[in-house]
């Protein structure tokens, strides 16, 4: 019950397309839904956020939809950059339980 | 601002040698977290400290030990290494327990056990 699944493990996209990134989770208990990015050699870095009560959030080219029946949210980048090239995670959260997905490596085509 | 810093950044040990990895944070932040992270299977949760003079275990805590040695700092320790612990560490610090707060991370400490 505390899993996160993440899909698709890997994905490459041309530069200005859009990509997308799936999570499922288990725990009705979660709270706080987070994405990080991580770059190699990094360690992971907060990207974007999302509560339960809302739907959808955006940031810039980055969008959290959220489907709280469903239990499923997913991230997507509109206009993906080269620089974007990186690997994803999303997780579940609630209190101290931070659960983490296993991860989708980003590749974007110039 | 430094962030969270962690030492070392490299480190190679033989099995049956001990370890401690460091960890400092200078965002007063109260609660910090020791993760591994392992191809194919994102972050694990090994051991967390809620606040100064508290631990409690997590996901994957055996053959680890930590000190919460003061608010900032937050130590990770292998008694006595195994091939099967050769991975990335990466600290983390979070303001409080309460939710709706993202952890920040350190660039972590690349760990080989021969």
């Amino acid at each position: 019950q505390q899993q996160v699944k993440q899909s698709p493990q890997s994905l490459i996209v041309q530069k200005g397309g859009i990509s997308i990134i799936n999570c499922a989770y288990e725990n009705t208990a979660f709270d706080y839904f987070p994405w990080y990015q991580q770059f190699p050699g990094k360690g992971p870095a907060l990207l974007i956020a999302i509560r339960p009560d809302v739907s959808e959030k955006k940031e810039g080219r980055f969008t959290i939809s959220f489907n709280k029946s469903a239990k499923q949210f997913s991230l997507h980048i509109m206009d993906s950059q080269p620089g974007d090239s990186a690997t994803y995670f999303c997780a579940g959260s609630y209190g101290q339980n931070f659960v983490f997905g296993p991860g989708t490596r980003l590749s974007v085509l110039p | 601002n430094a962030g969270v810093t962690q030492t070392p950044k490299f480190q190679v040990l033989k099995t049956g040698q001990s370890m401690t990895l460091q960890c400092a944070q200078d965002m007063n932040h109260n609660s910090m977290y020791w993760y591994r992270q392992d191809p194919g299977m994102g972050l694990r949760l090994i051991y967390y400290s809620a606040s100064e003079g508290t631990t409690d275990k997590g996901e994957v805590p055996n053959g680890y030990n930590v000190s919460r040695l003061n608010k900032r700092e937050f130590s990770l320790r292998l008694e006595s290494a195994a091939p099967s612990q050769t991975s990335v560490y990466f600290c983390a610090s979070r303001m409080d327990r309460v939710s709706n707060q993202p952890q920040h991370f350190g660039d972590g400490t690349r760990l080989s056990i021969l």
